[in-house]
């Protein structure tokens, strides 16, 4: 069974620019969540989708948005990039029920120079 | 919003002794708690979870943790540990939306180095 694909695994912008991060969820899954983990402020949620729906949304501002698609892949962006929004991205997939275990990709690496 | 502490940020001990890391969380409402392990360059792998029923827990591995509901915690323990438990660990909770997973709300992590 595959897992939870990130791409890319590395990536380095230029501020002021924008990138866009993808996650393949596992076959199945429906809900994709996105997360962002600095040594600064730990772990932090972004969003999630369930079915092309944005369920839930983190406190991060307006540059950050995603979206899902119907084969349930998701991708985020960022626009207008920062120094600071240098960090891992971790997307989660699960099939939203709290009883089955959501599963992490390995990450993006993002650096913003 | 819940809110997770991880009381230690780095936690050494030798190889074979026991080890506890501790988390505490707020929150006024009913949740579900986590106990999720990460290598180096690797995602969060789930190590174990409290829904319901028994309070304590136990994983494949040897660990367990107990929720304590009085004391708002959810504290890991192994009576014997590995080297290769080397990781950092992170306890995380989300509200009860009955069978929904929410989001999860992570503590900041603790360092478990093992040493031979």
């Amino acid at each position: 069974k595959a897992g939870v694909t990130q791409t890319p695994r590395y990536l380095i912008k230029t501020r002021g620019q924008q990138v866009t991060l993808s996650c393949s969820p596992i076959s199945g899954h429906r809900s994709v969540s996105w997360y962002q983990q600095t040594p600064g402020q730990g772990l932090q949620f972004l969003f999630e989708y369930f079915s092309e729906t944005q369920r839930n949304k983190g406190n991060f501002p307006g540059r950050f948005s995603g979206r899902q698609f119907s084969n349930s892949r998701s991708e985020m962006n960022v626009s207008t990039l920062e120094l600071g929004d240098s960090a891992l991205y971790l997307c989660a997939s699960s099939t939203g029920s709290v009883w089955t275990e959501a599963f992490f990709g390995q990450g993006t690496r993002l650096t913003v120079v | 919003a819940q809110s997770v502490t991880q009381l230690d940020s780095q936690v050494p001990v030798f190889e074979e002794a026991p080890v506890e890391l501790r988390c505490n969380y707020s929150s006024s409402v009913s949740v579900y708690l986590f106990w999720y392990v990460q290598y180096p360059n690797q995602g969060l792998q789930l190590l174990l979870k409290y829904l319901s029923g028994s309070t304590l827990v136990k994983s494949i591995n040897g660990f367990e943790a107990e929720f304590n509901k009085s004391q708002t915690s959810f504290h890991l323990r192994k009576p014997s540990v590995h080297i290769s438990d080397t990781a950092e660990y992170f306890c995380a909770v989300s509200e009860d939306r009955g069978s929904t997973l929410g989001r999860l709300y992570f503590g900041r992590g603790t360092q478990l180095t093992v040493w031979p």
